[in-house]
């Protein structure tokens, strides 16, 4: 069965003091590594698809890397609008499409 | 707005009745998701629907059931209600499973069992 393990459960962060997120995962055959942000009450809002190892991919001060047994969520001199719980998911390549998450990251940047 | 709709937002119900979420994909989104998403367990996933026809099952209880309508829109009926099964059920939603843009999240509805 799928697995995703994120750690830290909860990092706090000055603001502008960077640092990098965690998710290692068990598949069979992975077809994608997903990112997404959840705010508190709201719905998980996606980020990234990493589909191989040694991808990388950016977006404003979030950039996401991938080997084959983890993928690394950097956060480069983050503000306190970064503030959220980050979700890692993994999608198997065969068989149905579903999103095996992972417990997050709680973020928190202090002004 | 990320295209995907919930309704209710919020529902309060007593042990042992019955509930219907309802949930409207993006426009062009053939398969619909549900999650279940509590305070001790991440993201579970529960079903999914594809144009239609169910998909795929994970860790859905017998008292829980779901249907995808020929507009798409989907429900999920949640019977016999337990104080367990408070939590937010999210509904997402995608464009097929050829592409992997990733799923588009609703706002989800949270549920509370008293």
């Amino acid at each position: 069965e799928d697995q995703v393990t994120q750690s830290p459960e909860a990092l706090r962060l000055q603001e502008g003091e960077s640092s990098s997120l965690n998710c290692s995962y068990t598949v069979s055959g992975l077809r994608g590594l997903f990112w997404y942000r959840q705010d508190p009450g709201k719905g998980p809002e996606f980020l990234f698809t990493l589909y191989s190892a040694g991808e990388e991919k950016e977006k404003e001060r979030l950039k996401a890397t991938l080997t084959k047994k983890e993928s690394f969520l950097h956060i480069t001199a983050p503000k306190p609008e970064d503030s959220a719980t980050y979700l890692c998911a993994v999608q198997e390549n065969f068989g149905n499409e579903k999103l095996t998450f992972g417990t997050g990251t709680r973020l928190t940047i202090i002004p | 707005d990320s295209g995907v709709t919930q309704t209710p937002k919020h529902l309060i119900t007593a042990t042992g009745q019955r509930v219907t979420l309802r949930c409207s994909p993006r426009s062009g989104d053939l398969s619909v998701y549900w999650y279940q998403q509590s305070l001790d367990q991440g993201l579970q996933f529960l079903i999914q629907y594809y144009n239609g026809e169910e998909r795929a099952k994970g860790n859905i209880l017998e008292r829980f059931s779901a249907q995808q309508f020929p507009d798409l829109h989907s429900e999920l009926n949640l019977s016999s209600l337990e104080l367990g099964d408070s939590a937010l059920y999210f509904c997402a939603s995608s464009v097929n499973r050829d592409r992997n843009y990733g799923y588009t999240f609703g706002s989800g509805t949270r549920l509370t069992v008293v």
